[in-house]
């Protein structure tokens, strides 16, 4: 039982380089997040998608993209990264039939931008 | 808007006392009321959650968490700490059929031997 992947945990960039973090879910829930982690900030909400083409803006969108071609994959695109996109992001899904609202993490991705 | 707030950014205890981390939150409803913790360099586990019911909730590890209505609060307690209950712990609350969650600043918990 895989649960949630995040790839690469770690990652080392340049300021204005696109970058993309990948997000794999074995559970087929239909929901899936993207969260940053910032000190003094808690876990902000980025993106997060209902299902398979539908995605919808969080509390801080700003400079992110995001897909959902296949129930199982949620990746987070940078297209030109900044350095306050420094951070650590995690992916989370949530099974919509459980309706408990209860998110499952993955392990996180640590990025810094340079 | 929902709204959550965990007053002590950092708190030190020693082995073997008790615990108590503070949640309070803003929402119209009913809420739906999570803590999670996360160990370093870890994802977030789930320690336990309230729906309804029984306002006192047991968790994973020995956590408890109480619901107080009238004080918007959803504190976090353990009756003896352990070293390995060093982590950052966050309170997350959420709507009845929405799956979004809103969490917390956080909670350092640091373990004194």
């Amino acid at each position: 039982d895989a649960g949630i992947t995040q790839s690469p945990r770690y990652k080392i960039t340049e300021t204005g380089r696109q970058v993309t973090l990948m997000c794999h879910q074995t559970w087929s829930h239909s929901y899936m997040f993207w969260y940053r982690q910032d000190l003094g900030h808690g876990l902000r909400l980025i993106y997060y998608s209902a299902a398979a083409d539908i995605t919808d803006k969080g509390e801080v969108p700003d400079g992110y993209v995001v897909s959902r071609s296949k129930t199982e994959n949620f990746p987070l695109t940078l297209e030109s990264a900044t350095r306050s996109q420094t951070s650590v992001y995690f992916c989370a899904s949530s099974d919509y039939r459980a309706n408990t609202g209860e998110l499952f993490f993955g392990e996180g991705s640590r990025l810094t931008v340079l | 808007a929902q709204s959550v707030t965990q007053p002590d950014i950092h708190i030190t205890v020693s082995e073997g006392a008790s615990l108590e981390l503070r949640c309070n939150y803003s929402y119209g409803a009913t809420p739906y009321l999570f803590w999670y913790v996360q160990s370093p360099g870890q994802g977030l586990q789930l320690l336990l959650k309230y729906f309804s019911g029984d306002t006192l909730v047991q968790g994973i590890k020995g956590f408890e968490a109480e619901f107080k209505r009238s004080q918007s609060s959803f504190n976090l307690r353990k009756p003896s700490v352990h070293w390995s209950d060093a982590a950052e712990y966050f309170c997350a609350v959420g709507a009845k059929g929405a799956q979004k969650l809103v969490f917390g600043q956080g909670t350092r918990l640091t373990i004194n031997p």
